[in-house]
């Protein structure tokens, strides 16, 4: 059974960094396609990018200037920094597998529990 | 970008109703079409993909249709556990991947 499971900060201030990290478990991140997606409160869901095992990335291009996912195969984890965030960047976060050899068509199984991540001073 | 329209936005329905919830594509995406079901405080969870193939595990109460712009989500008879909202999302024009704006199904 593949586990996802975000964390990291709850909290950043206006125009700080949002970092957050995904374990994996059940599965080895040197194979397939890593997503982040997020939902504001209320809202609904919202792709930001992902990352392939051979560390090419394709992103939101609504975020492509705030935004870096990467991997850390030594810890089957991935992690996404999105810089000089603002109130709009609240959200919950989540990680994603799609479980396709390519993006194309693919969807996303499984999910992360997601991480609420408030940006406020 | 491609936009998926969902309709209707909301929706009231009683338990062992028949249920068809409509995402619309702004141009062709094929068969790429996914739907998901999310409770709240849950994470999305897939019910179809490739437009009309059930995910393993999913009750076959659930089915799904359409190609090209057009895709329908239907559900035989509702069971209390279905109430939720639902969302659709596209991977034929990448990036963006998109998603529907969701639709939440109500008890009546």
């Amino acid at each position: 059974q593949v586990l996802l499971q975000e964390s990291g900060p709850g909290l950043v201030k206006p125009s700080e960094t949002l970092s957050l990290t995904c374990s994996i478990s059940g599965a080895s991140i040197s194979s397939d396609y890593w997503n982040w997606i997020r939902q504001p409160p209320g809202k609904g869901l919202e792709w930001i990018g992902y990352v392939h095992y051979t560390g090419t990335t394709t992103y939101n291009p609504s975020l492509k200037s705030q935004v870096t996912i990467s991997l850390e195969p030594s810890k089957n984890q991935l992690s996404l920094k999105l810089n000089s965030v603002t109130a709009a960047d609240t959200a919950v976060y989540y990680c994603a597998r799609a479980p396709r050899i390519t993006m194309l068509g693919s969807w996303f199984d499984p999910w992360g529990q997601g991480i609420q991540v408030i940006v406020s001073s | 970008d491609i936009q998926m329209t969902q309709s209707p936005s909301s929706l009231s329905a009683s338990v062992g109703d028949r249920v068809t919830i409509t995402c619309r594509a702004s141009q062709s995406i094929g068969t790429y079409l996914n739907w998901y079901q999310q409770k709240p405080g849950k994470a999305p969870k897939v019910l179809i993909y490739a437009a009309s193939t059930l995910q393993s595990g999913v009750p076959s109460r659930f089915s799904g249709s359409g190609s090209g712009t057009d895709f329908t989500l239907t559900i035989s008879s509702l069971q209390p556990e279905d109430f939720a909202t639902y969302y659709c999302q596209q991977s034929y024009k990448i990036p963006p991947i998109t998603f529907g704006q969701g639709t939440r199904l109500e008890i009546k």
